[in-house]
């Protein structure tokens, strides 16, 4: 199975930050990486697809990046409710595999 | 509107039996490949089972193959989820998703969840 590794495991940040979270795979798994964002007792959205695909309805200051084994998602200028878990999933193979997630909170 | 909607979870002993469904609405069931993914209390979310359109290929994590069975009846627009010899790590939240099983793709839609408790 291809494991798939988030940094950091939490951060704290403030409104209007800039937040970085990397996502590194096991093996090469091409653009074959999605992110999704989970708020607590709900289900997980997607954000992005293919590793730089924004989902639609997504607002434009979440943006992903990345190929082969190391990806990122970035989110431009951090938002109230952008406070949450965001996991990482690869779809080169079977089982689909997540990262551990990233939390972000309130600095 | 697309709607996917679990049910069936509940309390069960160790070593037992459940049988999850997940009714679909508001697109064409028969044309997507369907998964499941749970999460354990706490926990992140680990993807359990996916399953081709017409249901004739199927895939498991390695934690419940053989114990798990993913099955749907196009007829009915329901997945289904068949569990077996359940134990105590198996206690989650099971959500079923559209896609998730083929390369490339992506669950753009979600359940809510329904839980599983496995405890005597």
């Amino acid at each position: 199975d291809i494991q798939m590794t988030q940094s950091p495991s939490s951060l704290s940040a403030s409104i209007g930050d800039r937040v970085t979270i990397t996502c590194r795979a096991s093996q090469s798994i091409s653009s074959y990486l999605n992110w999704y964002q989970q708020k607590p007792g709900k289900a997980p959205k997607l954000l992005i697809f293919g590793a730089s695909s924004l989902h639609y309805g997504v607002p434009s200051r979440f943006s992903g990046s990345g190929s082969g084994t190391d990806f990122t998602l970035t989110i431009s200028s951090l938002q109230p409710e952008d406070f949450a878990t965001y996991y990482c999933q690869q779809s080169s193979s079977t089982p689909q595999t997540f990262g551990q997630g990233t939390k972000v909170e309130i600095k | 509107e697309v709607q996917l909607l679990e049910s069936g979870g509940g309390l069960v002993q160790p070593g037992g039996s459940l049988r999850l469904s997940c009714v679909a609405s508001g697109f064409t069931f028969s044309s997507y490949a369907m998964s499941w993914v749970r999460q354990a209390p706490g926990k992140g979310l680990e993807w359990v089972s996916g399953t081709s359109g017409n249901g004739g290929s199927t895939y498991y994590a390695g934690s419940v193959k053989g114990r798990f069975t993913i099955s749907r009846d196009n007829s009915k627009n329901t997945l289904y989820l068949q569990m077996s010899s359940l134990r105590a790590e198996d206690t989650a939240v099971y959500y079923c998703a559209i896609g998730g099983t083929y390369p490339g793709s992506h669950s753009d839609y979600w359940g809510q969840g329904t839980l599983v408790t496995v405890s005597s």
